[in-house]
């Protein structure tokens, strides 16, 4: 089956720790995405990678971190520094799109993060 | 001022109805329009997608835009208790600087009693 797994499901945290989610996906996409659901706020682009070795920050990448040594992974790392970490957290990929039509972006099942 | 506005419902209809869900924006340069639905603790999948102004129909789902208004419109005729769902708008800009970025609007949370 295709597709994207995110890991854990739900992850527990105290204060002032470092966690980091997992996001693989097999649907040989080149572009990987992290986003953050907040009741009522829709979700939120938190960084974006459309290449190997190369990322962007999104809209609120303050206090995250990324990386993207594999095409098929993106591990996103939630830092002490993020002062409202407890979300829930969406991974999705999608083909390359270097502008003009829309390709459509497949998400994993997520990742519920709460800070204890 | 949020760039897409959607009511947060919840909106619940009897089996059979038709749902309306509707999103306005600010941002005149979107020209991509999505709908997507999100069942509860699951990510959203795709519904509908439509480019620049127009209707578009899909089995009971029919999608308007109306760039005029800056309002889109997501209709669900026969309605049933598994469309039970959070509906998510999202849009994008047709520029290449902004690659596949899309701006999601707050969702709307819809319920369907039998």
């Amino acid at each position: 089956d295709g597709g994207i797994t995110q890991s854990p499901k739900y992850l527990f945290r105290k204060e002032g720790q470092n966690v980091t989610l997992s996001c693989e996906q097999n649907l040989n996409h080149d572009a990987m995405y992290w986003y953050r659901q907040d009741p009522g706020q829709g979700l939120r682009l938190i960084y974006y990678s459309q290449i190997v070795n190369d990322f962007q920050k999104g809209d609120i990448a303050e206090g995250y971190s990324v990386s993207r040594e594999k095409k098929e992974s993106f591990p996103l790392t939630v830092t002490s520094a993020q002062k409202n970490p407890t979300a829930f957290y969406l991974c999705a990929s999608s083909i390359v799109a270097r502008g003009g039509p829309y390709n459509e972006q497949f998400f994993g099942p997520g990742t519920r993060l709460t800070v204890l | 001022q949020k760039e897409v506005e959607q009511d947060p419902g919840p909106l619940s209809v009897p089996e059979g109805a038709i749902v309306s869900l509707n999103c306005t924006y600010s941002n005149s340069a979107f020209q991509y329009f999505m709908w997507y639905r999100q069942y509860s603790r699951k990510g959203p999948e795709l519904l509908m997608y439509t480019y620049s102004s127009g209707n578009k129909e899909d089995g009971r789902f029919t999608a308007q835009v109306d760039k005029s208004s800056k309002y889109i419109s997501l209709f669900i005729r026969d309605s049933q208790p598994s469309d039970s769902a959070t509906y998510l708008c999202a849009m994008k800009v047709d520029d290449k600087a902004a690659g596949n970025k899309l701006t999601f609007g707050g969702g709307t949370r819809v319920l369907v009693k039998p």
